[in-house]
């Protein structure tokens, strides 16, 4: 079945540096979602990426996909504290529209 | 309104107890979905709900029973659990299973089975 890995699975960053995290699936995605869940919470919708190659912006968050539709990539810019939180792609499958999460990336943020 | 709700939060349950979870949402979305949770994993699909109709079973165990009642509405009753079910129980909605729609996440009832 379709595989979704991220890397890194950790990450502590001093506060103001950046962070990028990086999800790979085993299959070509048709597109690929980034939710964010606090500690305690619950995931929360980001953003979705459908196009090849497509790059999206919020504010200091960069998301990228794959030209092969089957990576993708979230690059946080000058994190702050209310960054923390564990970042998930979720990629949906052309075949049976299923929402795959990857394993996910913790980021901690060093004040 | 773009809020999915849950009762119970937290919930604490004996092996051989019978208990359900609600989830309820008021955006028309037409997709509804259970998923479960392990610390520090990520969202794992148990059912899908698409027009009412069950069209997804990620090969769920049968002590789990997914409900829905209307199109508002979905339920996970649960008989018979296994220590190794607790979790953080989720309820998500989309506005349609098919096509690029995000997902909305209900905040969970923990569970804890003993």
């Amino acid at each position: 079945g379709q595989q979704v890995m991220q890397i890194p699975q950790y990450q502590h960053v001093q506060e103001g540096e950046d962070f990028t995290t990086y999800c790979n699936s085993s299959t070509t995605l048709s597109n690929i979602q980034w939710y964010k869940q606090r500690p305690g919470g619950h995931p929360v919708f980001l953003i979705q990426l459908v196009k090849s190659g497509e790059v999206k912006k919020q504010k200091r968050l960069t998301f990228q996909f794959g030209e092969a539709k089957k990576n993708s990539s979230l690059h946080i810019t000058a994190t702050q504290t209310t960054d923390v939180g564990t970042y998930f792609c979720a990629g949906k499958d052309f075949g049976n529209e299923k929402l795959t999460f990857g394993t996910g990336t913790r980021l901690t943020i060093i004040p | 309104d773009t809020e999915v709700t849950q009762t119970p939060k937290h919930l604490v349950m004996g092996m051989t107890n019978k208990k359900s979870l609600k989830c309820e949402q008021h955006m028309g979305h037409r997709a509804m979905y259970w998923y479960k949770q392990k610390a520090k994993k990520p969202p794992e699909l148990m059912f899908v709900y698409s027009y009412e109709k069950l069209s997804i079973n990620e090969s769920v165990p049968s002590r789990f029973s997914p409900e829905c009642p209307n199109s508002s509405l979905l339920n996970l009753h649960l008989h018979a659990l296994q220590p190794e079910d607790s979790a953080l129980y989720l309820c998500a909605s989309s506005q349609a299973r098919e096509g690029p729609y995000e997902q909305y996440f209900g905040p969970g009832t923990r569970l804890t089975v003993t």
